[in-house]
């Protein structure tokens, strides 16, 4: 199994910072990793496959970088709607998340 | 646009067996892999389980192999997950989500919104 790790658990930022988390996979998964947003109460939302590619309607703001074993999650210049939870995904062999960044008010 | 409403949680006692439902609509459901995942309380995501679009094949988590089965009604659009043997570490919410190739090893493009399972005596 490929296990994923995200760092750092908590990120304490202010509004307009940008911030960078990062996901490291157990092997190379191949740029098959994806990006999802999570708010309290909701279901997660997808913001990035392929390493990179953005979903529709997902910002600028955001981006993805990254190759073989350690990916990164960018946010520029944060906005209220940016504080959540987020979630790196490898889909290289089966499914597996890391285990989550949340992205607090400073 | 694409929905999935997830049914079939509540408060179930350890033990026993509980079976969820995700009736999908929007997609053509018949092409799309489906996966369970779930979250419990203050904790991250955990993928749980994955069945083909044509429910030719399934696979679990090692967590939950061999007390959880999922499968598929394609002519109902509707996805499954039988869940015996309830334990107290099954508490969590189960969403259910459709990946974009049919055969599981795919990023979750859509998701429903929960359901939630609360394992207690």
């Amino acid at each position: 199994d490929i296990q994923m790790t995200q760092s750092p658990t908590t990120l304490s930022a202010s509004l307009g910072d940008t911030v960078t988390i990062t996901c490291r996979a157990s092997q190379n998964i191949d740029g098959w990793l994806a990006w999802y947003q999570q708010k309290p109460g909701k279901a997660p939302t997808l913001l990035m496959h392929r390493t990179s590619t953005l979903e529709s309607g997902v910002p600028s703001r955001f981006s993805g970088g990254g190759s073989g074993t350690e990916f990164t999650l960018t946010i520029r210049s944060l906005q209220p709607d940016d504080f959540a939870t987020y979630y790196c995904q490898q889909y290289d062999s089966y499914i597996s998340f890391g285990q989550g960044t949340k992205v607090e008010v400073k | 646009q694409v929905q999935m409403v997830a049914s079939g949680g509540g408060v179930v006692q350890p033990g026993t067996s509980l079976r969820l439902s995700c009736a999908a609509s929007g997609f053509t459901f018949s092409m799309s892999g489906m996966h369970w995942v779930r979250q419990a309380p203050g904790k991250g995501l955990e993928w749980v389980a994955v069945i083909w679009y044509d429910g030719s094949k399934e696979f679990y988590s090692d967590s939950v192999k061999g007390r959880f089965t999922v499968s598929r009604d394609n002519s109902e659009s509707t996805l499954y997950l039988h869940i015996k043997n309830v334990r107290v570490e099954d508490t969590a919410m189960y969403y259910c989500a459709k990946d974009t190739t049919g055969t599981g090893t795919a990023y979750l493009e859509d998701w429903g919104q929960g359901t939630q399972v609360t394992v207690s005596s």
